[in-house]
């Protein structure tokens, strides 16, 4: 199965602040005949079901603010808010869909200060 | 639009089987997979399990052994069962859906199911 890490576990920012938070796999999400990243990223408010923010690594969902950007390839992913909001406060998973079993990182859980 | 909704019972004894189903509208479930998603009390996101268009089942290698994912298309639903149930499987259960088999890109509002006598 492939692993995914995610880090920090938790970090408390001040709104207009820039976060970053890390996500490895342990092989790599870059399937070569097409050059995608099978690489998720959701979003989990207190109560709510995860939403779909960031597939294929970098490309944002509908309706998602351009303040959430994905970057990285092969093993090594980021997910930044450049200028957090409030209403950001979440946690948020990565999740891999290279191969089955799908798998998700531990969390980054995202405090507002 | 495209929903889904999880129903099943709230509370299921140790050792007995848990049974789901996901009630899914705005798509077909012959041309999307659907996937199933648990979350413990306070704890992370782990995948279950995913039926795929076309009917085959993928499952989760440390759960393998005790679910079953199955779907009847024409009633537009999909079923998960777990069998040998211990307190550790107390979690709510989510169903989502893939669109050609990747990302998951929506997702029911859960239904939490406590393994307790």
């Amino acid at each position: 199965d492939i692993v995914m890490t995610q880090t920090p576990s938790s970090q408390a920012v001040s709104a207009g602040e820039k976060v970053t938070m890390s996500c490895k796999s342990s092989q790599s999400l870059l399937y070569s005949e097409n050059k995608k990243n099978y690489l998720a990223w959701y979003q989990q408010k207190p109560g709510q079901s995860p939403k779909l923010l960031i597939s294929w690594a970098s490309t944002r969902e509908s309706g998602v603010p351009d303040r959430f950007i994905g970057s990285g390839s092969g093993t090594d992913f980021t997910l930044t808010i450049s200028s957090v909001q409030a209403e950001d406060l979440a946690v948020y998973y990565c999740e891999q869909y290279y191969d089955t079993p799908f798998t998700f990182g531990s969390g980054t859980k995202l405090e507002i200060k | 639009q495209v929903q889904l909704k999880e129903s099943g019972p709230g509370l299921v004894q140790p050792s007995q089987t848990l049974s789901l189903t996901c009630t899914v509208s705005g798509f077909s479930l012959t041309s999307n997979s659907v996937h199933w998603v648990r979350q413990p009390p306070g704890k992370g996101l782990e995948w279950v399990g995913a039926i795929w268009s076309g009917g085959s089942t993928d499952y989760n290698s440390a759960l393998k052994s005790r679910l079953s994912i199955s779907r009847d298309t024409s009633k537009s639903q999909v079923f998960l069962k777990m069998n040998s149930l211990q307190t550790e499987d107390t979690a709510i259960y989510f169903c989502t859906r893939s669109e050609f088999g990747v990302r998951l890109d929506y997702w029911g509002q859960g239904v939490m199911v406590t393994v307790s006598s």
